[in-house]
């Protein structure tokens, strides 16, 4: 079956500094892949959806600036946090879509990061 | 614009007992999806049943079904012989149709199982 790893896992970062995390889809080609938060005992939040080749589309609130995405190839793209505070402290989700498949409801999820900033 | 509303922050079930778990939607498109997704203690997201809003019979997976009322706006997940590893959060999710419209996801269910 479809297959969407993370890395890193987990990652602690001192306030400040950048932090990349990759989504990559192993088995199959993501046209498109989508970037989650998640706060304890929450919901996921969409930050922002990304299609290959193309800029990211951010969700209201959520700044491209400090959230960068990269999706420059079919089984690769990368969430960058970039100047990270305490606050940015959180679960990051990615999911990614077949390109190739038949249902557009296809999306398939990795198994999330865990980032804390000091 | 569309919202996914759970009303069940928590609910438990005997093992073996079977559980019902609400959600409602709010849209006016015609071509939508709709998911339950399981959260396990892992975090890993696992897609439990769909349910395409064109069809008027209601989705099972094994010890899982939906109770798809599309007048209404409802679609309850009913777990069947509950079982321990059926312990964790739920989140129903609506889809627009069209193939890179994003998921929007309910604030979720945690499901406790009793021994």
């Amino acid at each position: 079956g479809a297959v969407v790893s993370q890395h890193p896992s987990r990652v602690i970062c001192k306030s400040g500094t950048s932090v990349k995390i990759e989504c990559r889809s192993l088995d199959f080609q993501a046209t498109t892949m989508f970037w989650y938060r998640q706060f304890p005992k929450k919901s996921l939040m969409l930050m922002a959806t990304s299609n290959e080749g193309s800029k990211a589309t951010y969700e209201q609130g959520v700044e491209k600036d400090k959230f960068l995405i990269n999706h420059a190839s079919l089984t690769l793209s990368t969430l960058t946090v970039t100047s990270a505070h305490p606050e940015d402290s959180s679960f990051y989700i990615c999911s990614a879509r077949d390109g190739l498949a038949i249902q557009s409801y296809e999306q398939y999820f990795g198994p999330g990061t865990r980032l804390t900033v000091t | 614009a569309q919202t996914v509303t759970q009303s069940q922050p928590e609910m438990s079930v005997q093992e073996a007992e079977t559980v019902t778990l609400s959600c409602t939607y709010d849209t006016s498109e015609s071509d939508y999806y709709l998911f339950w997704y399981k959260q396990p203690p892992s975090r890993q997201m696992i897609l439990v049943i769909r349910q395409e809003a064109y069809k008027q019979q209601n989705a099972t997976e094994n010890r899982f079904s939906v109770n798809f009322q599309k007048a209404a706006k409802s679609f309850s997940l009913k777990i069947s012989d509950s079982q321990l590893g059926d312990a964790a959060m739920y989140f129903c999710a609506y889809k627009k149709g069209g193939a890179t419209n994003k998921l929007i996801f309910g604030t979720g269910t945690l499901l406790a199982v009793q021994p």
